[in-house]
């Protein structure tokens, strides 16, 4: 069984760029959600995909973006990217139907940094 | 809206010692609250999962409580290891929705 993979790990960008990050679920999981996390808070909830569809969304705007494949892989995807965009983002995979929470599972991060 | 509280925000304890990171949060209305570990830039590791129905669970030695009357949860590290050095979360997800709550995490540093 593999666990959740994220990549790239680091990245680098400058304000105004657009940056895709990328998260392979667990295997036999069928809902992913993304999470924010800047240094020293804990992690905000962004969205969640299920069966490739938003399943529910947090406080971002609309420049946060996100894709989810029918081998339940996923994308997050910001746009016109803001210092304050700056932080570790964390994919987590359940096993889930709709409106429920199950445990999730969460992969190794990736850091971005906006210059 | 919900709030989760983690108390200390770090901790330094000398190897062996026993210890208790607490976790409090407003709306007592949870479907289930869970404990994460999170070592410098990494992931999550989950640690433990209570159900809103449960009172504690148990991991080797980690024990999760939950009291969902005074909102709160407590886990107790026993016998601390250098190796436990990291943050610990918790997070609350409320009945009839998905988004879980975190609190903003309790630092721990076990020297030898």
């Amino acid at each position: 069984e593999t666990g959740v993979t994220q990549s790239p790990t680091h990245l680098i960008k400058t304000r105004g760029q657009q940056v895709t990050l990328r998260c392979s679920s667990q295997s036999g999981h069928n809902t992913v959600s993304w999470y924010q996390q800047a240094l020293g808070q804990g992690p905000q909830f962004i969205f969640q995909y299920y069966r490739e569809e938003e399943n529910g969304r947090g406080n971002f705007p609309p420049r946060f973006s996100g894709l989810q494949f029918p081998n339940y892989s996923s994308e997050l995807n910001v746009n016109a990217l803001e210092l304050d965009d700056s932080a570790l983002y964390l994919c987590a995979s359940s096993l889930a139907g709709t409106r429920t929470y199950n445990e999730q599972f969460f992969g190794p991060g990736t850091r971005l940094t906006v210059l | 809206k919900q709030e989760v509280t983690q108390i200390p925000a770090a901790l330094s304890v000398p190897e062996g010692e026993n210890l208790v990171l607490n976790c409090s949060f407003t709306d007592s209305a949870i479907y289930n609250l869970q404990w994460f570990r999170q070592d410098p830039g990494k992931g999550l590791t989950s640690l433990l999962l209570i159900q809103s129905s449960q009172r504690e669970q148990t991991s080797g030695r980690l024990n999760a409580s939950l009291d969902k009357s005074s909102g709160r949860s407590t886990l107790y590290i026993a016998a601390s290891q250098p190796g436990d050095s990291a943050t610990y979360l918790c997070a609350v997800s409320p009945r009839g929705s998905y988004i879980p709550t975190f609190g903003r995490g309790t630092s721990l540093i076990v020297h030898p």
